[in-house]
């Protein structure tokens, strides 16, 4: 089944630039989705088809895909940005998958 | 505005049957599919099954000879069966609807629903 890797963790300070990768073989040939969930709440959908934001998600969150990364940057980020980060892509498979997820950390 | 609403018993015991409800309001049931996430305490988010029209449902491998997702669209319910539970069965379940499009993406969550498996 299709693989999604993130690092457990990432660390940044305010105003600065966090970047979340999201590896998977030839995951750049897919359509690659994010989710923030902060603690007790569920998921939100933060970007879409790789580089689309959903309506009330700032404009500081991009996205891009290729290859075998995806990557989700954070740009000046905030303290109301620390959450976890999950990738989510379907593979070969008509099943979709989630990376374990990234612990974003504003020092 | 959509709205997802999960319920359920808050404990279930081992070796029996785990049955949720997902309320849908502010949007067609007919319109979308809808899925069952489950997320461990601490841990990550996985796939359980989706359900999407006309009867037809597809299950995460792993859990698909356990697992029953089904409508009744008139009362707005996407229902989940999950038998022969285990402490490993234990998490935070979520109803989420799904974008169809092609390989799409869950655009709005229930607040979740929290099972626990124990005798």
């Amino acid at each position: 089944s299709f693989v999604l890797t993130q690092p457990p963790s990432v660390s940044v300070a305010p105003g600065t630039t966090a970047r979340i990768t999201c590896g998977g073989t030839n995951i750049g040939s897919d359509s690659v989705h994010w989710y923030q969930q902060k603690p007790g709440q569920a998921p939100v959908l933060v970007m879409y088809y790789d580089t689309d934001r959903p309506s009330g998600i700032p404009e500081r969150f991009s996205g891009s895909n290729s290859g075998n990364t995806a990557t989700l940057t954070i740009s000046r980020v905030e303290d109301g940005d620390e959450a976890d980060y999950y990738c989510q892509a379907w593979g070969t498979s008509d099943d979709p998958v989630f990376g374990g997820g990234t612990k974003l950390t504003v020092l | 505005q959509v709205q997802l609403l999960e319920s359920g018993p808050g404990l279930v015991k081992p070796s029996e049957t785990l049955s949720l409800t997902c309320t849908v309001s502010g949007v067609s049931i007919d319109n979308y599919y809808f899925n069952w996430i489950r997320q461990p305490a601490g841990k990550g988010l996985e796939w359980i099954g989706r359900f999407y029209g006309s009867g037809r449902t597809t299950y995460n491998p792993s859990l698909k000879s356990r697992v029953t997702i089904s409508v009744d669209s008139s009362k707005r319910q996407i229902s989940l069966r999950l038998t022969s539970v285990t402490a490993a069965d234990t998490a935070m379940y979520y109803c989420a609807r799904e974008v169809i499009t092609f390989h799409s993406y869950f655009d709005y969550w229930g607040q979740g629903t929290l099972v626990t498996v124990s005798s």
